[in-house]
């Protein structure tokens, strides 16, 4: 596609719910991340993938946090166990290697009840 | 911890207004800076700064880095209404290919009629 998409564009959890949410990356893009944005805030790194590989997930807030990409261009992100702390819009973004630039989809709004 | 800070955090001008929104950083391994736009969905790209000095442009849009003040300037001129977004600086570390962004909480710009 022309740029990143992601799915659904809106999530309504009750707490306790699993979530998972999909991010289609540029076709080509090596790198890809995942980026949490609460309310009021700039967005905050989550974890990153190059390929398939997850290089880096320290941005993780919990273990209730999971991603993958096992082909290296889908990736999901799934929280397990949704607890209201964890509504926020969740972004993807991707990019050529080591270009610096992100291309960011339109992220996934995520409000647990 | 690196941080970036965006100031101010909220402006409201009129039609036509010229305004200045500021960006500071404290990064270690600083590789570059970038302003993007936000509107009810992704982020776009504006510019990507690398060197201190170089002023970039695009339209009534410009940016410029000062490594030796740690910051960086978004100008707008001749402000329309549909420049009403969130304005989001963020740095890049020079730390191989994980290409991860540190955001500022972002300017909210409102332009009135």
């Amino acid at each position: 596609g022309a740029g990143v998409s992601q799915s659904p564009r809106y999530k309504v959890a009750k707490r306790g719910q699993d979530v998972a949410l999909r991010c289609d990356p540029i076709s080509g893009h090596v790198s890809l991340f995942w980026y949490q944005q609460a309310l009021g805030q700039g967005p905050e790194f989550l974890t990153y993938f190059q390929n398939e590989a997850q290089l880096d997930k320290s941005g993780l807030p919990s273990d209730r946090f999971f991603a993958e990409r096992p082909e290296g261009s889908v990736s999901t992100l799934k929280i397990q166990r949704t607890q209201q702390e964890d509504s926020a819009v969740y972004l993807c973004a991707s990019l050529i290697w080591d270009s610096g630039v992100q291309f960011f989809g339109p992220g996934t709004r995520l409000t647990v009840l | 911890e690196d941080k970036v800070v965006q100031s101010p955090l909220s402006l409201v001008v009129h039609e036509g207004d010229t305004v200045t929104l500021n960006c500071s950083y404290e990064v270690t391994n600083f590789r570059s800076l970038l302003w993007y736009k936000q509107e009810k969905k992704a982020p776009t790209f504006l510019f990507m700064l690398t060197s201190s000095g170089i002023e970039k442009k695009s339209g009534r849009l410009s940016s410029i880095l000062d490594k030796k003040e740690l910051s960086s300037i978004l100008n707008i001129t001749a402000t329309q209404t549909g420049d009403s977004a969130i304005y989001l600086c963020a740095v890049v570390k020079n730390t191989g290919a994980n290409s991860k962004l540190t955001f500022g909480k972002g300017i909210t710009l409102s332009v009135r009629p």
